[in-house]
């Protein structure tokens, strides 16, 4: 299975404080996922990024979100003013090569105090 | 939006006893994926089902997709307690992922 890393593994805020999550997937894939998942609770899609781009987001993914590629290689996502209601597993995911399956990443636990 | 469900949300059986999962989309669907969580893990992919009516196995797994491309099932014969996790399926729509609302399985030795 193609090896996708998240870090941290855990991340502790306080709300209203900005949190940066990290993703490094599979080398030279283009197109990226975030996904969220409450306790107890389905996966969500947040967003699909291509090519450096927002492909498509869900209502959940408000102005609050944000997702970037800094550097070619990571690729974060940010929430600028956290609430109790973020914390969730958060869950990168790419794509295996001509299709639209998906490789998760191992999750940040996500804790907003 | 397009609802993706699951039935049923919780089994417990006693391991050798089959299980299944239905999951059933509000929308027609391109394909369907089936992923499998362990307590604690990330989701993992499991088979993808493409065509009408398609029936594919994985071993003791068997899964299907409906004629109308709405709903599909996943069957577990004689579980075993590797087994335990929730299973999702989730299928593509306008470069969106919607994921069940998943069956959490729980095999009993």
């Amino acid at each position: 299975e193609p090896e996708v890393t998240q870090t941290p593994s855990h991340q502790v805020t306080q709300m209203g404080q900005e949190v940066i999550l990290r993703c490094v997937p599979i080398s030279n894939h283009l197109y990226f996922y975030w996904y969220r998942q409450i306790l107890g609770q389905k996966v969500e899609f947040l967003v699909s990024f291509y090519n450096n781009e927002i492909s498509e987001k869900s209502e959940i993914f408000d102005d609050q979100f944000s997702v970037e590629r800094p550097d070619g290689s990571n690729f974060t996502l940010k929430i600028r003013s956290t609430k109790l209601e973020d914390s969730a597993m958060y869950f990168c995911a790419t794509p295996t090569r001509g299709t639209d399956t998906q490789y998760f990443g191992p999750g940040t636990r996500l804790t907003v105090l | 939006g397009q609802q993706v469900m699951q039935i049923p949300q919780y089994q417990h059986v006693q391991e050798g006893e089959d299980f299944t999962t239905y999951c059933n989309s509000s929308t027609t669907l391109s394909n369907i994926q089936w992923y499998k969580q362990r307590p604690g893990g990330h989701p993992v992919f499991l088979i993808q089902l493409v065509k009408s009516g398609e029936v594919k196995k994985q071993k003791r797994l068997t899964f299907q997709f409906g004629e109308a491309k709405k709903n599909s099932s996943l069957h577990i014969t004689a579980t075993q307690t590797t087994d335990v996790g929730t299973y999702f399926c989730a299928g593509p729509s306008s470069n969106q992922f919607y994921f069940g609302t998943g069956t959490s399985l729980t095999v009993i030795p």
